[in-house]
């Protein structure tokens, strides 16, 4: 079945603790990224990924890493977490850049951060 | 400052009405896409328009993308308790897709 998965599905942790939430997709597609929804902003991207170690900020970038070395996978890392990123995270994936392609999101990330 | 200003944000409405939602910006973007999210889970594609004056339908719902490609709505007719969620509009600009707050859709039976 074609998906795109996220692990954990919930996450809750303190502040400063180091943490990876994973995004793995099997329809080859080239390109991914990553969203945080917040009541009332809807979906900000955080990072996007063209290809295989092309990576780009998105619009809130700040306190996220991400890496892409390969294909299928694109973790997005929270090197010192803080309450402000308590939020949902989805990943999803498309065939191509193009922004007209289908966005395939992944089932989503709840993360509180104490 | 959200590039994508969607209204209303919130629609309460019975079964059998109809409902038009609205996604309106001041930039112009290469495609349109509608998207609807359901409590749990991740956003699923609804449609994409790409050229300025385009209409679609599917099934009860209809799209428009404007002839300037700034703004986009999104008609529903004679609504379904089915049609209760999340609906979300989202922009091509550039690299990126830029997403409307949404427009939470409730249809009571």
């Amino acid at each position: 079945e074609a998906q795109v998965t996220q692990n954990p599905r919930y996450l809750i942790t303190v502040t400063g603790k180091k943490l990876t939430v994973t995004c793995s997709q099997n329809m080859n597609h080239e390109y991914m990224s990553w969203y945080r929804q917040d009541p009332g902003l809807g979906l900000r991207q955080i990072y996007y990924s063209m290809n295989v170690e092309v990576t780009d900020k998105g619009d809130v970038p700040e306190g996220y890493k991400v890496s892409r070395k390969e294909k299928r996978n694109f973790p997005l890392i929270l090197e010192s977490p803080s309450p402000n990123q308590t939020s949902l995270y989805f990943c999803a994936s498309s065939i191509q850049g193009s922004m007209a392609d289908t966005q395939y999101f992944g089932p989503g990330t709840r993360l509180t951060v104490l | 400052t959200q590039l994508l200003e969607q209204s209303p944000q919130f629609l309460s409405i019975q079964e059998g009405e109809n409902l038009t939602v609205y996604c309106n910006s001041s930039s112009v973007f290469s495609s349109l896409q509608w998207y609807r999210q359901e409590p749990g889970e991740g956003p699923v594609l609804l449609v994409t328009v790409v050229t300025g004056g385009e209409v679609k339908k599917l099934k009860r719902l209809t799209f428009q993308f404007g002839d300037a490609r700034k703004d986009s709505s999104l008609h529903i007719t004679a609504a379904q308790p089915g049609d209760t969620g999340l609906y979300l509009c989202a922009g091509g600009y550039g690299n990126k897709l830029v997403f409307g707050a949404g427009t939470i859709l409730r249809v009571k039976s």
